[in-house]
């Protein structure tokens, strides 16, 4: 099945400063990358997703961006404010049931004002 | 629109003991999805319906854990004995058929087994 590593684990920065994290999937054949937010003790809620016909995708102070030689894609958080505090997983279909998504084990990003 | 509904948001039981979690998708979203969180992990499948039918259920316990859907809208997943390593987050999620990859969570419940 798919296997979805996610780095880093946790991650601080000053508000103001840009977050990146980054996850690599294993099977060649996905094609489709969804982010999910997660706060504290709230329902993971999908932010920004991408499919492999695009390279970027942007929706205001957050964008990802896919490479589909390397197998790798990332979040990219640009001038984080406080309220950007939270837990966010990747994911990515497994070829077998595209329907199931595997997670990330996920990123605690911690904006200090 | 409504979002998806789950309850309770918490329990606690002992171990050995039985408990039930409910899920009440989005309304016309054939596709439900349960999903455990153990604390520091992402979430992980356990069994996934397309209306009342079971698609993937390959990593749920199944000698502890059912699940059913019955006329193919609210679903409830149970555990019976619980044991201390299923306390999780168990998260309902759904959608729609045509939009599979767009899955709407429910707020979870919390489940302590002592």
């Amino acid at each position: 099945g798919e296997n979805v590593e996610q780095h880093p684990s946790t991650l601080s920065v000053q508000e103001g400063d840009s977050a990146v994290i980054k996850c690599t999937y294993s099977d060649s054949a996905s094609n489709y990358f969804p982010w999910y937010k997660q706060e504290l003790g709230k329902r993971p809620q999908l932010i920004i997703d991408i499919r492999s016909n695009v390279g970027e995708k942007k929706d205001q102070r957050i964008a990802v961006t896919l490479n589909k030689t390397a197998k790798h894609f990332s979040l990219h958080i640009t001038e984080t404010q406080p309220e950007d505090s939270a837990v966010y997983f990747c994911a990515a279909p497994q070829r077998s049931n595209d329907y199931k998504l595997s997670f990330g084990a996920g990123t605690t990003v911690t904006v200090r004002a | 629109e409504a979002g998806v509904a789950q309850s309770p948001r918490y329990k606690i039981i002992e171990k050995r003991q039985s408990v039930a979690f409910w899920c009440n998708p989005i309304s016309g979203h054939a596709t439900l999805y349960w999903y455990q969180q153990i604390l520091g992990q992402g979430p992980k499948l356990l069994i996934q319906f397309q209306n009342n039918g079971v698609v993937d259920d390959s990593q749920l316990p199944k000698d502890r854990f059912s699940a059913e859907r019955l006329k193919g809208v609210d679903s409830t997943l149970k555990i019976q004995p619980a044991k201390l390593e299923d306390s999780a987050v168990y998260l309902c999620a759904s959608s729609l058929t045509g939009a599979r990859y767009e899955q709407y969570f429910g707020p979870g419940t919390r489940l302590t087994v002592t």
